[in-house]
């Protein structure tokens, strides 16, 4: 089946400072993902639709200047949480779908310390 | 805009045993897909078990299968022989035929526990 790779697994960053999660298609061409937030024991949120070659659409309630997605291939999606602090501690998921199904990354655990 | 409703926070099964997680939806679409999937501890995203709308009859995957009511908007998920390795949290989803890309609305989730 199709693999989506997400990568890091986890990391752990300073307050102020801008972490980068990238999301990988491995064996098809994705032009759109989805990222998404997780809090414990909770849904999947979605963040916002990132469309190769053009602006990401974000959710309501998203800040874009936060969260900033580039979708520069047709394989690879990041998403950067720029200025990080604690609260933007959460467990980040990307997806990509090829024709009726979605794959998933494995998801980045962020904290911020 | 559609809604997915899992009104069961936990099920908790014996081993062997089978277990049902209900899923409502709202929509006014006729034809779109519904999904389960699973969350083990990994967190990583598993797909259970798709539908499409139009299709009357239900999904099966081994010991997985649904119960679709269209007109119930109702759309459930049965486990049976459940087994350690099935628990997890489940997310039922919804996804629009309008959505070329592929955006799926998700339920609360419903987390499984199986006991030996």
């Amino acid at each position: 089946g199709a693999v989506v790779s997400q990568h890091p697994s986890r990391v752990i960053c300073k307050s102020g400072t801008s972490v980068k999660i990238e999301c990988r298609s491995l064996d098809f061409q994705a032009t759109t993902m989805f990222w998404y937030r997780q809090f414990p024991k909770q849904s999947l949120m979605l963040m916002a639709t990132s469309n190769e070659g053009s602006k990401a659409t974000y959710e309501q309630g998203v800040e874009k200047d936060k969260f900033l997605i580039n979708h520069a291939s047709l394989t690879l999606s990041t998403l950067t949480v720029t200025s990080a602090h604690p609260e933007d501690s959460s467990f980040y998921i990307c997806s990509a779908t090829r024709t009726y199904e979605a794959f998933f990354g494995q998801g980045t655990r962020l904290t911020v310390v | 805009a559609q809604t997915v409703t899992q009104s069961q926070p936990e099920m908790s099964v014996q081993e062997a045993e089978t277990v049902t997680l209900s899923c409502t939806y709202d929509t006014s679409e006729s034809d779109y897909y519904l999904f389960w999937y699973k969350q083990p501890p990994s967190r990583q995203m598993i797909l259970v078990i798709r539908q499409e709308a139009y299709k009357q009859q239900n999904a099966t995957e081994n010991r997985f299968s649904v119960n679709f009511q269209k007109a119930a908007k109702s759309f459930s998920l049965k486990i049976s022989d459940s087994q350690l390795g099935d628990a997890a949290m489940y997310f039922c989803a919804y996804r629009s035929p309008d959505d070329s890309w592929g955006k799926l609305q998700f339920g609360a989730g419903t987390q499984v526990v199986v006991t030996p």
